[in-house]
């Protein structure tokens, strides 16, 4: 009931390509869904963040797609670049915790 | 956003012992957690620090081996005691001001313990 389940575990995609993880979670109690970003010996920095009430949103090169009936949730990154390597978390947060997916190392190849 | 600041941010023990951790934030925050990062893992809750009052702890997680503080609404401490090998990890803070609003994390303390 508590889980969130992401997908892939690594990534490799090339300069300029599109990026696509995906996330899966059971509670339907879950009101925020938001994405982190984390580099080696930082804390994740949240990236984007969407609600159940919206099907998708865009910041930039970052976009949520977000199917509620199939409790399932998605970050597009377009126009990858190497700077964009990282591993990325999704979570999904019952009354203001989070719980996070097992996350996406993603490598984008210059 | 806020500012987070954790001290230390990394830190070598010896087994047996304790190390308190800092999380300073440079604003008044409603909420206040404690997550643990195990190498090349996830993030776990470990609890929620709750100003005035006892934490709130989640499964498998208790005070006895983390005690936590929060004092006030711009400070807390999570503290690992008896230490053992097992809980080399990366413990960091986050706050937030509400259910279903942004929260942010600190830049972590990375635990090893010999």
């Amino acid at each position: 009931q508590q889980q969130v389940k992401q997908s892939p575990q690594s990534l490799i995609v090339q300069k300029g390509g599109i990026s696509i993880i995906n996330c899966a979670y059971e509670n339907t109690a879950f009101d925020y869904f938001p994405w982190y970003q984390q580099f080696p010996g930082k804390g994740p920095a949240l990236l984007i963040a969407i609600r159940p009430d919206v099907s998708e949103k865009k910041e930039g090169r970052f976009t949520i797609s977000f199917n509620k009936s199939a409790k399932q949730f998605s970050l597009h990154i377009m126009d990858s670049q190497p700077g964009d390597s990282a591993t990325y978390f999704c979570a999904a947060s019952p009354g203001g915790k989070l719980i996070f997916g097992q996350g996406t190392e993603l490598s984008v190849k210059p | 956003s806020a500012v987070i600041s954790q001290k230390p941010s990394r830190d070598i023990c010896q087994r047996g012992t304790s190390l308190t951790i800092q999380c300073q934030v440079d604003s008044q925050v409603t909420m206040m957690f404690w997550y643990r990062q195990q190498p090349g893992q996830s993030l776990t809750l470990i609890a929620t620090a709750n100003q005035g009052s006892e934490a709130t702890y989640e499964s498998g997680f208790v005070i006895d081996k983390f005690p936590i503080s929060r004092p006030n609404l711009t400070f807390s401490t999570l503290t690992v005691s008896n230490m053992s090998p097992e809980d080399s990890s990366i413990y960091l803070c986050s706050v937030g001001w509400g259910a279903g609003e942004k929260l942010f994390f600190g830049s972590g303390t990375q635990l090893s313990v010999l």
